[in-house]
């Protein structure tokens, strides 16, 4: 698979505390996805990136923040997490210039309690 | 907005069977994808159909794209336990470069 890491892998964290997730590639892609994946819903994109300081909504926006300051990293902010938000947290990347297949990260679960 | 079905939600076979999941999306689609996801892990790019009425196989996976390219099917003939997991289809979003998933199908195998 592609060089797509995520950090931390795992993060259990109380109501209320900011939380930043942390998506890293190695493959110099211009497209970056945020998607979360709840039971019964699949995987639903919370923001995406098409440059640096380039971003977009997608359809769970609400309580989520991004920023991509430079190509390799694009951060996910929970301003004040809630319950709501515990989740899987999918990175995810272009597989290549010109198409729109994507390669995921491994994940990261946050628990929210 | 634009949304992609997935039926059935869950899917238990024996071992040896037949397995079949359908998408459809609620617009035509330039492509549709379809992605595998380990019980644990995380989505996996399966494959791409691009062309109305497109068939491909991979081994036992048989991939249909529909004439109207608004329907897809993945077929899996005689199931072995290594195709447990979480299909999705995806397809995607008109004029971004983005996609929609389906809900998935999660199969279950009895050995």
């Amino acid at each position: 698979d592609a060089g797509i890491t995520q950090s931390p892998r795992h993060k259990v964290t109380e109501t209320g505390t900011p939380v930043t997730l942390r998506c890293h590639q190695t493959e110099n892609h211009r497209y970056m996805y945020w998607y979360r994946q709840d039971p019964g819903h699949g995987l639903r994109l919370i923001h995406y990136s098409y440059g640096v300081k380039d971003t977009d909504k997608g359809e769970v926006s609400d309580g989520y923040s991004v920023s991509r300051s430079k190509t390799e990293d694009f951060l996910l902010t929970l301003e004040s997490a809630t319950s709501s938000q515990t989740s899987v947290y999918f990175c995810a990347i272009n597989r290549a210039a010109g198409t729109d297949t994507q390669y995921f990260g491994p994940g990261t679960r946050l628990t929210v309690l | 907005g634009q949304q992609v079905m997935q039926i059935p939600q869950y899917q238990h076979v024996q071992e040896g069977e037949d397995f079949t999941t359908y998408c459809n999306s609620s617009t035509t689609l330039s492509n549709i994808q379809w992605y595998k996801q380990r019980p644990g892990g995380h989505p996996v790019f399966l494959i791409q159909l691009v062309k109305s009425g497109e068939v491909k196989k991979q081994k036992r996976l048989t991939f249909q794209f529909g004439e109207a390219k608004k329907n897809s099917s993945l077929h899996i003939t005689a199931t072995q336990t290594t195709d447990v997991g979480t299909y999705f289809c995806a397809g995607p979003n008109q004029g971004a470069q983005k996609l929609v998933f389906g809900q998935g199908t999660r199969l279950t195998i009895n050995p």
